[in-house]
């Protein structure tokens, strides 16, 4: 029969470009956040990060924004180049546990046309 | 940023052999690392938490005597998927945290893709 996998959203963006990636993350005590790309057969790679009790970060590039409130979280990569197109996964950090591991969310599929 | 390694990059097996992946922080020293697997279009999954010295953490539904974990030395960790079959086919990958005080970043390797025919 056919299987049926999960299909992680697609952002496809013109070269040049601003592009925006969301997630909503899924608890509310999570003090510590990461976003990673990942290109095909590689592992995840930093890209930037930001804790609970700032709002906005920025690197070269990007930047991100955390919205406590409702939870949210998004990635901002100004002129957007072909070579940024890969998964990117937010994940998130429970404080209070030890050697804990990060929770990933599903990722999004950003496609960059040139 | 810190530097992860995996070994092998790629392999590909038998049904019912056992396969062996190494995990190793390269530039410094590892207390905690974490395995992930990772199927095709999909995020990745934690399978188990690998403490140095002590017996790994393994999350639910992952069956630790199939996927042994060894944690030896505070730079190198070890994944032996046991009597690999067709369904353990993924691409497995692991992290480390940089152990100091409010540092959270976990670095990842580039991965392992196991094949088992």
């Amino acid at each position: 029969g056919e299987s049926v996998g999960l299909h992680l959203p697609t952002l496809s963006v013109q070269e040049g470009d601003n592009s925006i990636i969301n997630c909503a993350y899924s608890n509310s005590a999570s003090d510590y956040f990461i976003w990673y790309k990942q290109e095909s057969g590689k592992g995840p790679q930093f890209i930037i990060d930001i804790r609970s009790n700032m709002d906005k970060r920025q690197g070269q590039r990007v930047t991100v924004l955390l919205n406590k409130t409702v939870k949210h979280l998004s990635l901002q990569i100004a002129a957007t180049q072909p070579g940024d197109s890969a998964v990117y996964f937010c994940a998130e950090n429970i404080p209070g546990m030890a050697g804990t591991a990060l929770i990933f969310g599903k990722g999004t599929t950003l496609s960059v046309s040139s | 940023g810190a530097v992860v390694s995996q070994h092998p990059s790629w392999v590909i097996c038998k049904s019912g052999t056992s396969v062996k992946i190494e995990c190793r922080s390269l530039d410094f020293q590892a207390t905690t690392m974490f395995w992930y697997r990772q199927f095709p279009k999909q995020s990745l999954m934690l399978m188990a938490t690998s403490n140095e010295g002590s017996k790994a953490t393994y999350e639910q539904g992952v069956e630790k005597d199939k996927f042994l974990i060894n944690h030896a030395s505070l730079t190198l960790s070890t994944l032996t998927v046991t009597s690999a079959h067709p369904e353990d086919s993924s691409f497995y990958i692991c992290s480390a945290r940089i152990p100091l005080p409010g540092t959270d970043t976990q670095y990842f390797g580039p991965g392992t893709r196991l094949t088992v025919l």
